[in-house]
């Protein structure tokens, strides 16, 4: 069974640019989440999916931060513009179920200068 | 507060040893208690879990023991091995409807041979 896939997996940008990262979670899964993992921190829980529909988007910064998840596959989280502070690894997981199990992805390593 | 609390940041412990980390709690709401391990370069893979209608879980080398009371719970690794050398997350959710896991800071643990 493939796992959660994400990409790109190393981004580099200046300041107040634009990125946007990709993940596809493991065939079947309903539930999909974006966690944002600073450097020596816990994982902090950005925004959860289910099926295309946000359950929670509470600690989203959404004056520059948004995602979605179009026909509740495939998700798209976006940072624009960016700041120094939101250098950080972000990992999607996605699980079967509201309650199950969360399955994550390698992550994508973000460095704003 | 939906805070968890875990320590030490770093641990080195000889193989074969036992390796204890800690956690603790502020939500009596919370009411499952799962612990992660990362790899360099790899997402949060679920290690062991406990609910807390139970003190102790083990599976395998991995126990779980939970102080309901004390709103601490703990990860104790039995005669640990390189292989085990990671960063181990304790992590604490309310597992009705969404499921939102807080994680701890993290532990950096490293045995060495």
């Amino acid at each position: 069974e493939a796992g959660v896939a994400q990409s790109p997996r190393y981004k580099i940008i200046e300041k107040r640019q634009s990125v946007a990262f990709w993940c596809n979670p493991i065939s079947g899964h309903a539930t999909l989440y974006w966690y944002q993992q600073i450097l020596g921190q816990g994982p902090k829980l950005l925004i959860q999916f289910q099926n295309n529909g946000v359950v929670d988007d509470s600690q989203l910064p959404k004056d520059r931060f948004s995602a979605e998840r179009l026909k509740g596959v495939d998700s798209t989280l976006k940072i624009q513009p960016a700041k120094l502070e939101d250098s950080a690894v972000y990992l999607c997981a996605s699980s079967s179920r509201t309650a199950g199990e969360l399955f994550f992805g390698e992550g994508s390593r973000l460095t704003v200068l | 507060q939906q805070q968890v609390k875990q320590s030490p940041q770093s641990l080195i412990v000889q193989k074969g040893g036992i390796s204890i980390i800690n956690c603790a709690y502020e939500n009596t709401a919370f009411d499952y208690f799962p612990w992660y391990q990362q790899f360099p370069g790899k997402g949060p893979a679920l290690l062991i879990a406990i609910r807390p209608d139970v003190s102790e879980k083990k599976e395998g080398r991995f126990t779980i023991s939970f102080n309901k009371s004390a709103k601490q719970f703990s990860l104790h690794i039995m005669d640990s091995q390189p292989g085990d050398s990671a960063t181990y997350f304790c992590a604490a959710s309310i597992k009705q409807g969404a499921q939102k896991l807080v994680f701890g800071q993290g532990t950096r643990l490293t045995i060495n041979p």
